[in-house]
């Protein structure tokens, strides 16, 4: 089992509409997690931390899980620019040093 | 206020060859990681350097090989390239090995 799935995609969605994606991990002592943002030949940037109480930055929505290992994010009112892939990322924190495990990446495509 | 660089950007090479990449991390941050995206995949963590020392290391062989200077810049290297070994080449730097990770712009690798 990976330790980080996401659904491919492509999710094609209409500008101005309601998109949601979601991920699960799977080490149940993961601490931290997030959602990257990674344009086509692009590096990955940060689009928002993910919090257990849910947390919100403008149109993007981030809720965490930890019973069932879920992370998800929705996109409101959706724009051309939104199209991207965006990467599940889970921090484990063990031992003091930190790699990212990151999701292959759920691809969006928002259409006109 | 420079965020993280990496050179070069391309870089063609042949099976068998050494290759050295380089990476200097935003102003204010002291530890690198380095990450290896695949077409299609999402990142894969190599390793992390912090204090001149790896601090962890993901499920890559000993071909892969880092090093950090008193500076904080960061060099990777990879010994006897393997058709395999093209990819993505990601840096990223934090302020301190749990700190938020901002990436670089890669290095874009391809073995023939």
């Amino acid at each position: 089992r990976k330790e980080v799935e996401q659904d491919p995609g492509p999710f094609n969605v209409p500008e101005g509409a309601t998109v949601a994606f979601n991920c699960t991990y799977s080490n149940s002592a993961s601490q931290s997690f997030f959602w990257y943002r990674q344009d086509c030949r692009k590096e990955p940037k940060l689009l928002m931390s993910v919090y257990s109480s849910g947390n919100e930055d403008g149109r993007f929505t981030a809720q965490l899980n930890r019973a069932s290992q879920y992370i998800s994010l929705l996109i409101r009112d959706s724009k051309l620019s939104d199209s991207a892939t965006y990467l599940c990322v889970v921090k484990n924190g063990i031992g003091g040093a930190d790699g990212l495990t990151f999701g292959k990446g759920t691809h969006l495509i928002i259409q006109p | 206020d420079a965020g993280v660089t990496q050179s070069p950007t391309h870089l063609i090479k042949t099976r068998g060859q050494q290759v050295t990449l380089r990476c200097s991390p935003k102003s204010g941050h002291d530890t690198v990681s380095w990450y290896q995206q695949a077409l299609g995949q999402g990142p894969q963590f190599i390793f992390q350097y912090y204090e001149e020392e790896e601090r962890q290391r993901g499920n890559f062989p000993d071909r892969f090989s880092g090093h950090q200077f008193p500076n904080y810049s960061s060099e990777l290297n990879v010994n006897a390239l393997l058709l395999g070994d093209s990819a993505l080449y990601l840096c990223a730097s934090s302020f301190g090995p749990m700190g938020t990770q901002y990436f670089g712009p890669g290095t874009r690798l391809l073995v023939l």
